[in-house]
């Protein structure tokens, strides 16, 4: 059974770099056709891909302009951990932050487990 | 960058009715095409994966089609716990796109 888990700040502060980790079981990273996704939904809106590390240490980030720069992630495969840095956070960053596994695959790729979401607030 | 245009935004019908949303991608992505339902305060979870393959467990009444550019969800005799809102999710070349949402109602 595949689980994962998102952990971090609860509150960041405008300009402060948000680092978030992702803790799973039940696959490994180094298993080919792995991946682990980030994914964010700010409140009462839709759900916005950020970012995708794959066991050959392939990375993919979004292109979208206010985020491609700001984006890093990494995995730590002896400890099942993905990480994800976002650099000078804003308030329009608040949202809840899921991590999801991903089956990669000849015939397609989808998000299957997520974790249950953190939420983080981007605040003074 | 591929764009996703998912419709209706919102939907309300009743109890067993037929539901049909659907996405649009702004050029082809094959099958590439999964749909997710998400309940209020809860992650998304996979229901449909590669266009129109149900996920194991998935009720049956939930179906997915289409390929290239056009792709439907449908939802055949709607139930209340089906209640929630669905995502349509492309890839194309390491990139991942979310459709905007369709928000279901009971009427």
């Amino acid at each position: 059974q595949i689980t994962l888990k998102e952990s971090g700040p609860t509150v960041v502060k405008p300009t402060q770099t948000l680092t978030l980790t992702c803790s799973f079981s039940g696959f490994s990273l180094s298993t080919s056709g792995k991946g682990v996704g980030w994914i964010r939904q700010p409140p009462g809106k839709a759900l916005e891909w950020l970012a995708i590390i794959y066991w050959d240490d392939v990375k993919s980030h979004s292109p979208s302009p206010s985020l491609k720069s700001r984006l890093s992630i990494t995995k730590d495969t002896s400890k099942n951990q993905v990480v994800l840095t976002m650099t000078n956070v804003d308030p329009v960053d608040t949202a809840t932050y899921y991590c999801a596994h991903l089956s990669f695959t000849v015939t397609g790729n989808w998000f299957d487990p997520w974790g249950p979401g953190t939420l983080v607030t981007v605040s003074s | 960058d591929i764009q996703m245009t998912q419709s209706p935004s919102s939907l309300s019908a009743s109890v067993g009715d037929r539901v049909i949303i659907t996405c649009q991608a702004s050029h082809d992505i094959s099958n590439y095409l999964n749909w997710y339902q998400q309940k209020p305060g809860k992650a998304p979870k996979l229901l449909i994966y590669d266009a129109s393959n149900l996920k194991t467990g998935v009720p049956s009444r939930f179906s997915g089609s289409g390929s290239g550019t056009h792709f439907t969800f449908t939802i055949n005799s709607l139930q209340p716990e089906d209640i929630a809102t669905y995502y349509c999710q492309q890839y194309d070349n390491l990139l991942y796109t979310f459709g905007q949402g369709t928000k279901l109602e009971i009427k």
